[in-house]
Order: structure tokens, then sequence, then C-alpha cells
């Protein structure tokens, strides 16, 4: 059972825009940064999304992050095949000390 | 460009023990902290610990204090994690991170080591 609630499976045709949501509480995501990962299939986690909504170079536009109180969320805009895969949130738990991550989410372009 | 290498796969008898290497290039070694992520068959990731490499001390998560262990040799640029009395539930994707700042922002990962216990 995993600190931090992700839907286990999203999807959306080409095109679309899908949103993944992740949801804690006052001792994680109230008060602390979030983060998105991604894993393609076959390859490594890779970072989207850091403290809640700033895009590394070289992540696209179309991956975006939100933050309101306990729940996070990361928007794909402009779905494409390739986006397949898990994505992952992230952050720091003041009780656990620690950090936490989200069970995943699967997300399949139909 | 940065990176990290990780060793190659392993396959272990049960109790037995596994040294995982990572190795860092492409950046100063001991400017960033490493950390540990596990990915079990069919489940989500995990936060192992982490190592601070100037020091090299070790933080462990709840659930990886006692049979884990994680070092470093900054000679080699290298972190490592080791198991020891290896379970069936310790088979996994081992991957290791470069923390950048603070945790869990994690930069740059290597492509992970499998380890299987049977």
């Amino acid at each position: 059972q995993s600190v931090l609630t992700q839907p286990p499976s999203a999807s959306g045709t080409p095109g679309q825009t899908v949103t993944i949501s992740c949801s804690g509480s006052t001792s994680n995501i109230g008060t602390n940064y979030v983060y998105w990962y991604r894993r393609l299939p076959g390859t490594a986690p890779d970072l989207l999304i850091y403290d809640n909504d700033q895009r590394p170079s070289g992540v696209p536009d179309r991956f975006s992050g939100s933050k309101s109180g306990t729940s996070a969320s990361l928007a794909i805009s402009g779905l494409r095949s390739e986006d397949e895969g898990d994505y992952y949130c992230a952050t720091w738990d003041d009780t656990l000390r620690g950090p936490v991550f989200g069970g995943g989410t699967s997300l399949t372009a139909l | 460009q940065v990176q990290l290498v990780q060793s190659g796969s392993e396959l272990k008898n049960p109790g037995a023990s596994v040294k995982v290497s990572c190795k860092a290039s492409g950046y100063t070694f001991t400017s960033y902290p490493l950390g540990w992520v596990r990915q079990a068959p069919g489940q989500g990731l995990e936060w192992m610990g982490w190592i601070n490499t100037d020091t090299g001390t070790p933080t462990y998560a709840r659930g990886f204090r006692g049979r884990f262990v994680l070092s470093l040799d900054t000679s080699v640029s290298t972190t490592y994690l080791q198991i020891a009395n290896l379970q069936t539930e310790d088979t996994a994707l081992y991957y290791c991170a470069r923390i950048d700042t603070v945790l869990p922002y994690l930069d740059v990962w290597g492509k992970g080591t499998s380890v299987t216990v049977s």
C-alpha cells in the first residue's frame, strides 16, 4: 500500500490530454514539493516534473504538473503512442522522514 | 555527459549475498548524493536509501535496515549496494539515482540491475 495514491491505469487517444492524479496527506504533498517520473518500457525512470510544476530541460511542454492542497496532477497533452509507460509521483514525507512514491499509473494510448 | 552505469544482472541462491555497483561519470562524484530505488516484479518504485558521497554516510529507509548496506569508493566514483542473506522477495530491479539538491529530486538514473533470487 503506497503512501501516495495514484490510479492504476489511465488511457487516451492520440492527441488527447490525459491527467494523472496523485493523492497524499498534509505530511507529504501538503507541505513538500511533488516530483513526477516516467518509466517507459525497458528503460530506466526519468524525471518529468520537479518542484510541483517545473520541467527539466529537454522535457517537452506537453507535460505539466500542478499541486493543490494534498493532491497533485500530471497532465500530458497531445498524447502520443510513445508516451505509453508507467508514471510515478513522489515527494518527501515528514512523518516517515523519507521520500515516498505513488503506486504508479500505467498509461495507454488507445 | 552525466551517466550512472550499473553492474550487470545477478542470479543468486537464497541465503547468498550480492553487491551491485553504480559508477558515476561526467560530474564531480562527491558533489551529489546517490540514492537507490527498488522495483519488484509488477510493483512500483520503492525508496531504499541514499549515501552522502562526500562523507560516506548512508541513510536507510524503513524496511531496508539490517541486510542492506550502502558504501562507496570515491577513487573510482562508485557506490555499492550490498544485500546479505538474500530472500526470494529481494528479486527486483535495483536503480541508483543522483540526488539533486533535495530528496526525492532524482535527476539522473542508472539503467537498473536485475537481481533474481531463486
